[in-house]
């Protein structure tokens, strides 16, 4: 079966840098695009833009240009968030998600379990 | 950029009520939008994609439509696994979601 299975939780101090991993298994991982989101505690779902996952190609949300990076390591069926210069306001849970042509449409039809960052001195 | 403007913000509904939350954009999307249900400490699950169409395994109780470029999801009979958080997505542009209703039951 279709599992995105992400890296644990990371505790970082303002000003470092972390990277999450999202790690697919059940497909070909190159067939597919890989979204990553957003959800701050307590608030709502806010999407930082995806990654052509044949190409290697970034599209970043304007909110998320600058500090913050997709990557792959296709060989490993991996996807990569990495952020840099950590702000309080980074602390977060980050959710990869599958895009799927379903019907036509395109969703976001698998998720990883989500990565949680906390940025505190 | 395209915006989604969700309401309610939060709502309390009995057992076996009707349930109706909905989403406007900012343009016109055409059937480029998908309805999520978040339970807590959980990822977002797809329920409606297309608008209208239910995605595989989602209960009946589920549907959407679309009046122009205002979309509702409908809870026919309100389940208390049900509760959760709520959210539109459209794809027509990027992607936007919007800011989820919480539903609580009464």
């Amino acid at each position: 079966q279709i599992q995105l299975v992400q890296s644990g939780p990371e505790l970082k101090k303002p000003g470092e840098s972390v990277k999450i991993s999202c790690k697919a298994s059940g497909y070909t991982f190159t067939d597919y695009a890989m979204h990553w989101v957003k959800q701050a505690p307590g608030k709502g779902l806010k999407w930082m833009g995806w990654i052509n996952t044949y190409t290697g190609k970034p599209t970043y949300a304007d909110d998320f240009k600058g500090r913050f990076v997709f990557s792959l390591e296709a060989s490993a069926s991996t996807a990569n968030l990495q952020i840099s210069n950590l702000k309080n306001e980074d602390t977060a849970t980050y959710f990869c998600a599958r895009d799927y042509v379903y019907y036509g449409f395109d969703v976001m039809d698998a998720w990883g379990q989500g990565a949680s960052v906390t940025v505190s001195s | 950029d395209i915006q989604m403007t969700q309401s309610p913000a939060s709502l309390s509904a009995s057992l076996e009520e009707i349930v109706t939350i909905t989403c406007q954009a900012s343009q016109d999307i055409g059937n480029w939008l998908a309805w999520y249900q978040q339970k807590p400490g959980k990822s977002p699950q797809l329920l409606i994609y297309g608008a209208t169409s239910l995605a595989d395994g989602v209960p009946s109780r589920f549907s959407g439509s679309r009046s122009g470029t205002q979309y509702s999801l409908k809870i026919s009979r309100l389940q208390v696994e049900d509760i959760g958080i709520y959210y539109c997505l459209q794809a027509y542009s990027a992607r936007t979601f919007g800011s989820g209703t919480k539903l609580e039951i009464k």
